[in-house]
């Protein structure tokens, strides 16, 4: 069946360093991805979407390209700020009612 | 303008006691779902409303959960008999449709219900 995985975390990177968060997943058709964030104290909140192989989401300087080849969707960004300490969410929806969410990546950025 | 809200925000229950959750959409919203956030798991797809049309209840843990979704808008999770493997928080997500027949709309998330089996 359908799934996501995620890398574990925690994740724990200094200021401006560059990250990287692996997510790849198992469809049996041609699912929409997601990357969703939780900061701490806040809901889920929609960070970046891609809808077809190849797409790039882009949002806050984040980005994640949709990869079908390898089935994955990597989250990525160049600079981490403090701010940008949270949960992070890979998720997948195919159809009507099939919605994965991975387990979660908890990054931590360190002044 | 407002989004998704969830009650109560934090409930404790007794084992074997029914407990009823409560989420209100975004207006206009046509689509509703809920899920379940374990302890160090992630979330857990549990049902999906679009409309009025009956939803798909096989996400559904147990028969002990049922969903309920009143006049296209608000929807009540109801767990009956509580456990204490039903200790999670329960979230609620919303959007407006669900998109020429292929998921690939935008959910907005509630704050969720803290729900503790003792």
């Amino acid at each position: 069946g359908d799934s996501v995985t995620q890398m574990e975390g925690p994740v724990t990177l200094s200021e401006e360093a560059f990250l990287t968060i692996n997510c790849t997943y198992t469809a049996t058709g041609y699912p929409s991805l997601f990357w969703y964030v939780q900061y701490p104290g806040e809901g889920l909140q929609l960070l970046l979407k891609a809808t077809k192989a190849d797409d790039k989401g882009s949002n806050k300087g984040f980005e994640a390209t949709y990869r079908k080849e390898t089935t994955s969707f990597h989250l990525e960004k160049g600079s981490v700020q403090v701010s940008d300490s949270a949960v992070y969410f890979c998720a997948l929806a195919e159809g009507f009612n099939k919605f994965y969410f991975g387990s979660g990546t908890k990054l931590n950025v360190k002044p | 303008g407002a989004g998704v809200s969830q009650s109560p925000s934090n409930k404790v229950t007794e084992k074997g006691k029914d407990v009823e959750l409560r989420c209100d959409p975004i207006s206009g919203h046509t689509a509703l779902y809920w899920y379940r956030q374990s302890l160090g798991q992630g979330l857990e797809f549990l049902i999906y409303f679009q409309g009025n049309s009956a939803p798909d209840k096989s996400g559904l843990p147990s028969d002990r959960f049922s969903a309920e979704r009143t006049g296209g808008s608000v929807s009540t999770l109801t767990i009956q008999r509580t456990q204490q493997e039903d200790s999670a928080v329960y979230l609620c997500a919303s959007s407006l449709q669900a998109g020429q027949g292929r998921l690939g709309e935008t959910q907005y998330f509630g704050p969720g219900t803290r729900l503790l089996v003792l």
